[in-house]
């Protein structure tokens, strides 16, 4: 079993929907929750940062984690065109190991 | 600042060939990362460098595959001999740890890589 599980998609919805993306792990030492944005042919650039457990917002973007669960989530509001991309979930344990583990990532088209 | 930088951005090359990629960090990063992806395995952690000194190369596939990094502004991944499943999209990020503990990393644009 991987440490990481994502459900690589692909996903297609219209312009305007909520989109709802998922990972799932088995470590409890991650403390750290990531979400990468990667466009075709670039390279992943961070989208959304939690430490720990809870809920984090910015502008249409909505991270959460629940440790409990070993589950976290990124939803999209609102969704455009533009969001149309690959998105990675990562995660990082504290302390002075700087490795991440990543899930597949999931392919993400939104339709006008 | 202009990101990472990575060279050369596409390269073909024969099985067999020795193949160097470069990677040029942003300034004041202290972590260096290279990665492998592909569509099959997704992005995979090869080695990590933190100040300038390897801390973790376990996912280094083999022997033929090494990683450098002489100073705080250059590093290289070389494969020698190359082979064809060795072809991917190699990507270099670079990262620093603030004063709350966030540690961000940011990609180069990668190196396309085809070994025929």
């Amino acid at each position: 079993q991987k440490e990481v599980e994502q459900d690589p998609g692909p996903l297609s919805v219209p312009e305007g929907a909520i989109v709802s993306l998922n990972c799932t792990y088995s470590n409890s030492a991650f403390q750290y929750f990531m979400w990468y944005r990667q466009y075709s042919r670039k390279g992943p650039e961070l989208l959304m940062y939690t430490y720990s457990s809870g809920n984090k917002e910015d502008g249409r973007f909505t991270a959460q984690v629940d440790k409990s669960s070993k589950y976290i989530s990124l939803f999209i509001r609102d969704s455009q065109p533009s969001d149309s991309a690959t998105y990675l979930c990562a995660m990082g344990r504290a302390g002075n190991n700087r490795k991440l583990i990543w899930g597949l990532g999931t392919s993400l088209a939104v339709n006008p | 600042d202009a990101g990472v930088i990575q060279s050369p951005r596409h390269e073909v090359t024969e099985m067999g060939q020795e193949v160097t990629l470069r990677c040029k960090p942003i300034s004041g990063h202290n972590s260096l990362f290279w990665y492998r992806q592909t569509m099959m395995r997704g992005l995979e952690l090869l080695i990590y460098f933190n100040n300038n000194v390897p801390i973790d190369d376990s996912g280094m596939p083999e022997d033929r595959f090494s990683a450098k990094m002489p100073n705080a502004s250059f590093s290289t991944l070389k494969i020698q001999p190359s082979e064809p499943r060795d072809s991917a999209v190699y990507f270099c990020a670079s990262s620093f740890r603030d004063r709350g503990g966030k540690d961000t990393q940011y990609f180069g644009p990668g190196t396309r890589l085809t070994v025929l």
